[in-house]
């Protein structure tokens, strides 16, 4: 019962470099999201998607993009990675929106250094 | 401003010593206040959702409750596997976001 999958665990990029995250569910849910989570802040919306081929900006969406490939995987991607890049990435699903009070469950994290 | 508070930041109780973490809200339109605890190096794991003020659930020695403006995790003779981060987060309706607090870092010392 894998629930929500992340790769990589952990990554190191150079400043400039570009990389993508994967994500993948196997709960059959509709929604899925990325979040970044910082020391001394909550857990931040990067970017929402509805469903397949939807995506929608976040709190937090400038310098990521996303693609929402098919039901179960939705991919982060840094396209010139910068310092305040460096986070934990977290990506999410749910069964339906949480506006309509669905919960949200959370894969393992992927560590990400910018230097 | 919408906002998600929990206090304290950190607390450290002996096991056997129940205690209370608060989360506090000021959101319109909530639609579901959630509980999630984080074990260091790992994602949030689900606890409970509470969607109207005066609700409660339990699971194991937690037990969560709900208020118009705050909530209550309360942990019943804890033990030290129960040490962990507890996130606080809400929904409000028509918004497909959760709104996170910082978290209130626990430690139970054996």
């Amino acid at each position: 019962n894998a629930g929500v999958t992340q790769t990589p665990k952990f990554q190191v990029l150079k400043t400039g470099q570009s990389m993508t995250l994967q994500c993948a569910q196997d709960m059959n849910h509709n929604s899925m999201y990325w979040y970044r989570q910082d020391p001394g802040m909550g857990l931040r919306l990067i970017y929402y998607s509805a469903s397949e081929g939807t995506t929608d900006k976040g709190e937090v969406p400038n310098g990521y993009n996303v693609s929402r490939l098919n039901k179960r995987e939705f991919s982060l991607r840094l396209e010139s990675a910068a310092p305040s890049q460096t986070s934990v990435y977290f990506c999410a699903s749910s069964e339906a929106g949480t506006g309509a009070g669905n919960t949200i469950y959370f894969g393992e994290g992927s560590w990400l250094t910018v230097v | 401003e919408d906002q998600v508070t929990q206090s304290p930041e950190a607390l450290r109780l002996q096991e056997g010593e129940s205690s209370s973490l608060n989360c506090s809200y000021t959101v319109s339109g909530l639609r579901g206040l959630f509980w999630y605890r984080q074990d260091p190096g790992k994602g949030p794991e689900f606890l409970f959702t509470l969607y109207s003020a005066g609700e409660e659930k339990e699971k194991e020695r937690l037990k969560a409750t709900l208020t118009k403006k705050e909530s209550f995790l309360h942990i019943t003779a804890p033990k030290p596997e129960d040490s962990a981060t507890y996130l606080c987060a809400v929904s409000q309706t028509g918004a497909n976001n959760l709104f996170f607090g910082t978290g209130t870092r626990l430690t139970v010392i054996p």
